[in-house]
This record gives C-alpha cells, structure tokens and sequence, in this order.
C-alpha cells in the first residue's frame, strides 16, 4: 500500500540554523500539506500546496517558513532561523482530493537546542 | 479564527461499555474528519463525512456529522482494548483542515 515518507525521523538543529524537512508525498496525489505538533499541543495545520503554488497557510507560516516542490515526487518544508519554539513534531500528509482523504507520513521531530 | 472542542478529554472505561466522543465547533465546515493517532505517529484516518445528518458506520465506530455541519459525534459500541488510543476529529474548510485536541480513551480489560 502506497504511503507517505519522511526524512529525517528526528533533526536536532542549534538555534538561528536552517532545516529543511523532506517529504515523498503518495505518487497520484495533487494536494500537499504541512502540519506541526509541538509535544502534548493539536496538530496544527501550517500550509497547503497545489499546482506548485501555496493554497492556504496559517498564521503559524510566516516568513520564517517556505515550501516547494522541487521535483516530481519531493516536497520540503524550509524553516529558516530556528527558534527554541520550532521543537515540533512535522508532520507532512497528501491527499488525492476527490476522497478528501489525506494521508499523513510518519513526522519528523525537529529538536531545536 | 475556528475552533474544534473535542470533550471529553479523557476517557476511561470498562471493556464492553459503549461511549460517544462529541466535536463540537461555531463554524461550519465543508466535511469533518475523524482520526485516530498513536503516540510518535501520524494521524490516521479513520471516516470523512460530509453531508450535514450523515452517518456512518466502521464496524463497532459510528460516526455521525450534525444537520448544521459544525458538530459531530464518535459513538463505539463495545469497547475493546485495541480501541485505546488518541481520537482527533478534524474539520476541513477549503484546503485547510483544523483539529481538536483530541479525546485520549482508555479502555480497561
């Protein structure tokens, strides 16, 4: 069964760094998404993406963050200048959109020390 | 800004026992999602409704989304231990989809 991959499983990073988390979203998908859970807190929704363009993003996605889709089959989510509170697992999930199911991968905690 | 109140937030019963598990929101949402997450994983999910008074049904798991389109309920007849888990109901508005904290159920052998 086709799923949705992430890398790294665990990034721990020092404060000010940029990370960039990567994400193989399932191969007929169009629609992308990022979301966060800092320990203990909801899953928090961060960006959507489709047709290589942003659909909708939180007030969370500030400049701080980007997304792109480099190629046929990656996509990332950049943070740039990482603060404390960037600590979260992130999770990345697809969605085909005429089920309106998304997939979600298995996260990648970001540790910012 | 929209919101999602899950209740209650924990929840901790007898095998065998029935319980409902209620979302409940101001907004109204173009379809509601229920999840289910275990702990260091994703959210996976379990049922998408999208007509207001729809209801359906996963084996023991009936999910039912109000006539409004801002509240739904998780009813599970029969709880067994394998139920135990994180129950996050979700509610999508375009492309954006906004959870609730979640129900943490515990169901005792």
């Amino acid at each position: 069964e086709p799923e949705v991959t992430q890398t790294p499983s665990h990034q721990v990073t020092q404060m000010g760094q940029e990370v960039i988390l990567r994400c193989v979203p399932i191969s007929n998908h169009l629609y992308f998404y990022w979301y966060r859970q800092i320990l203990g807190q909801k899953v928090e929704f961060l960006v959507s993406f489709y047709n290589n363009e942003i659909s909708e993003k939180s007030e969370i996605f500030d400049d701080q963050f980007s997304v792109e889709r480099p190629d046929g089959s990656n996509f990332t989510l950049k943070i740039r200048s990482t603060k404390l509170e960037d600590s979260a697992m992130y999770f990345c999930a697809s969605e085909r959109r005429d089920t309106y199911e998304q997939y979600f991968g298995p996260g990648t905690r970001l540790t910012v020390t | 800004t929209q919101l999602l109140e899950q209740s209650p937030q924990f929840l901790s019963i007898q095998e065998g026992e029935n319980l409902t598990v209620y979302c409940n929101s101001s907004s109204v949402f173009s379809s509601l999602q229920w999840y289910r997450q275990e702990p260091g994983e994703g959210p996976v999910l379990l049922v998408t409704v999208v007509t207001g008074g729809e209801v359906k049904k996963l084996k023991r798991l009936t999910f039912q989304f109000g006539d409004a389109r801002k509240d739904s309920s998780l009813h599970i007849t029969a709880a067994q231990p394998g139920d135990t888990g994180l129950y996050l109901c979700a509610g999508v508005l375009y492309d954006k989809i906004i959870f609730g904290k979640g129900t943490r159920l515990h169901i005792l052998p």
